[in-house]
């Protein structure tokens, strides 16, 4: 059963190109979240997703950032005309569902913008 | 003030030591909580859960304070291995969507 895999691991960009992370939930998960991780900074909650729903997009900057967790296909965080302060780790965790209940991280995606 | 705070540490401690580290969060109305770990930025590993009753995991012991919203692990017997960043976690209260909260982080540095 794999894990919640993450591509690419790593991605560099220079300013204005766009960025798109993918996530795939563990098999039977149906509810993502992303979070962002600065240098020397905790993780940073972004937007949870369940099934072509957004359920709570509260911590996704108003400009340039969107994701979708389409029907079928991995999830999709997409940065528009990257800027050098949006280096940094980009987290997905998935989890079956409901409240109260653990998170399964990927690897997680570096972004480097040049 | 942040919904999750933790002191970043460093904590630097001989092998064998025993070491506490501790979380406060702001929201009353929180229900979860959680100690996860994190080596050098690489994906964040779930601990253990933190229950009022208070809980062990060999040589990890979690409480949880609610009146006064604090958050403790402790480490006894530090190994090499235990080196990390250790990350107090919070599911919010019953406005909040059941996304966690993550606290800075704790740094961990066990030497021989």
């Amino acid at each position: 059963n794999a894990g919640v895999m993450q591509n690419p691991r790593h991605l560099v960009r220079r300013r204005g190109q766009e960025a798109r992370l993918r996530c795939s939930p563990m098999k039977g998960h149906s509810h993502v979240y992303w979070y962002r991780q600065l240098p020397e900074e905790g993780l940073k909650f972004m937007v949870y997703l369940q099934k072509e729903n957004i359920i709570d997009e509260s911590g996704m900057p108003k400009e340039r950032f969107s994701a979708e967790f389409p029907k079928e296909g991995p999830s999709i965080l997409r940065i528009q005309q990257v800027v050098r302060g949006d280096s940094a780790a980009y987290f997905c965790a998935s989890s079956p569902g409901g409240r109260n209940e653990k998170l399964f991280f990927g690897s997680g995606t570096q972004l480097s913008v040049l | 003030r942040k919904e999750v705070e933790q002191d970043p540490g460093p904590f630097n401690v001989p092998e064998g030591a025993t070491v506490a580290f501790n979380c406060t969060y702001s929201n009353s109305a929180s229900q979860s909580f959680f100690w996860y770990r994190q080596d050098c930025r690489k994906e964040p590993k779930l601990l253990m859960s933190v229950y009022s009753s208070g809980n062990e995991d060999g040589r990890f012991t979690a409480q949880l304070n609610r009146a006064s919203q604090y958050i403790s692990l402790l480490i006894r017997d530090s190994k090499l291995s235990d080196s990390a960043t250790y990350l107090c976690v919070v599911i919010g209260g019953s406005s909040n969507t059941g996304k966690l909260i993550f606290g800075q982080g704790t740094t961990l540095q066990v030497k021989p």
